[in-house]
């Protein structure tokens, strides 16, 4: 079972530029979370999407887009990437919001 | 809003001992969900342990079990007969009944287990 997949892995990317990163989930769970974490700090939420067809901002969303195209993919979008936005990205997912979420192995994102 | 705080940056504990790592929370729910993840160099974040904050029993996983003081706030991992693989950066997180915000992190432990 490949879990939650993320993709790329690393990426580097020059200020202004924007990206899509992708995530595919294989249990067929309902709920999906895009997690950011830098250095010293734990994970803060960017986005979730409760059920298909929603999205939320969690605590920083700004500079962030999301899409959930259907129940498997959510993705994250840098319209225009920022050094601050320079870190690790983690997306998880969860059969209902109160299981415990399922993660994926991040990307690593470096903006210069 | 929930808040998560960890306050050990880093432990270090020789194989074999028992070592307890240390978690507070504030919420203003009664129904909420707390959540140790361990997360080693491979980047990974892994489930270690789940408590339901209306359940008074501790859970135990293993060699892993948590001390919950709901009154007192306070969500504890206790680590057994600790073994080269725990070394890892601990999360100590909380997600409230209704789960819409996703979970909310402390700031870790990094513990390290001493051959």
């Amino acid at each position: 079972n490949a879990g939650v997949t993320q993709t790329p892995k690393f990426q580097v990317l020059k200020t202004g530029q924007s990206m899509t990163l992708q995530c595919a989930q294989d249990m067929n769970h309902n709920s999906m979370y895009w997690y950011r974490q830098d250095p010293g700090m734990g994970l803060r939420l960017i986005y979730y999407s409760a059920s298909e067809g929603t999205t939320d901002k969690g605590e920083v969303p700004n500079g962030y887009n999301v899409s959930r195209l259907n129940k498997r993919e959510f993705s994250l979008r840098l319209e225009s990437a920022a050094p601050s936005q320079t870190s690790v990205y983690f997306c998880a997912s969860s059969g209902t919001r109160n299981q415990p979420q399922h993660f994926g192995d991040g990307t690593r994102l470096s903006i210069l | 809003a929930q808040t998560v705080t960890q306050s050990q940056p880093e432990m270090s504990v020789q194989e074999a001992e028992t070592v307890t790592l240390s978690c507070t929370y504030d919420t203003s729910e009664n129904n909420y969900y707390l959540f140790w993840y361990k997360q080693p160099p491979s980047r990974q974040m892994i489930l270690v342990i789940r408590q339901e904050a209306y359940k008074q029993q501790n859970a135990t996983e293993n060699r892993f079990s948590v001390n919950f003081q709901k009154a007192a706030k306070s969500f504890s991992l206790k680590i057994s007969d600790s073994q080269l693989g725990d070394t890892a950066m601990y999360f100590c997180a909380s997600l409230s009944g209704g789960g819409a915000d996703g979970l909310t992190f402390g700031k870790g432990t990094h513990l390290i287990i001493q051959p």
